[in-house]
């Protein structure tokens, strides 16, 4: 089955504490997104990244970190530096322009909160 | 900057009916817009995709319209269904493929 795998699907942070969410995906996609989403609030992008060993920062980088070391994965850290992570943390992917595929597919999620 | 706005924030009709949902944008120079719809504490799931270009397009009993020059795009439901119950995401794409999106309209469709 082709898709994206997120996990844990819920995690706890303690204060000070990093924590890394995992974002998998086996559809050969080139571009992969990290989103947060926040109740009553649309999603929000934190970095995202279109091929390998490459990223840009989104509009809310701020407290993460992200690396894409193989195609198929990009997990996003979340540092003590980001005072207010309790949040839905969304992964998605797409194929780059001229596939013919412009649809942008996402993962189940990671509910993360703090303790 | 592109802000994408979705009226009415939540929605709740009787089965049967027909329903739409707007969504509009303050910048026309978009790429394509997709809606999506997204069940309680999961992911999205991608409904339908408009390129810039087209008008519309179909899936079954949804009906998505797009007016780039306006700055507008509706979703309409047909004959609704308790099943059609979710929160629907619009979402414009913009130059390297970042989507912009709106913050949804959560719908209810009661038996």
């Amino acid at each position: 089955d082709g898709g994206i795998t997120q996990s844990p699907k819920y995690l706890f942070r303690k204060e000070g504490q990093n924590v890394t969410l995992s974002c998998e995906q086996n559809l050969n996609h080139d571009a992969m997104y990290w989103y947060r989403q926040d109740p009553g609030q649309g999603l929000r992008l934190i970095y995202y990244s279109q091929i390998v060993n490459d990223f840009q920062k989104g509009d809310i980088a701020e407290g993460y970190s992200v690396s894409r070391e193989k195609k198929e994965s990009f997990p996003l850290t979340v540092t003590s530096a980001q005072k207010n992570p309790t949040a839905f943390y969304l992964c998605a992917s797409r194929p780059l322009p001229g596939t013919g595929d412009e649809t942008q597919y996402f993962g189940p999620g990671t509910r993360l909160l703090v303790l | 900057k592109q802000e994408v706005t979705q009226i009415p924030a939540a929605l709740s009709v009787p089965e049967g009916e027909n329903l739409v949902l707007n969504c509009s944008f303050t910048d026309s120079a978009i790429y394509n817009l997709q809606w999506f719809r997204q069940d309680p504490g999961k992911g999205l799931t991608s409904l339908l995709l408009i390129q810039s270009s087209q008008r519309e397009q179909t899936s079954g009993r949804l009906n998505a319209s797009l007016d780039k020059s306006s700055g507008r795009s509706t979703l309409y439901i047909a004959a609704s269904q308790p099943g059609d119950s979710a929160t629907y995401l619009c979402a414009v794409r913009e130059g390297q493929g970042n989507l912009i999106f709106g913050k949804g309209t959560k719908l209810s469709v009661k038996p």
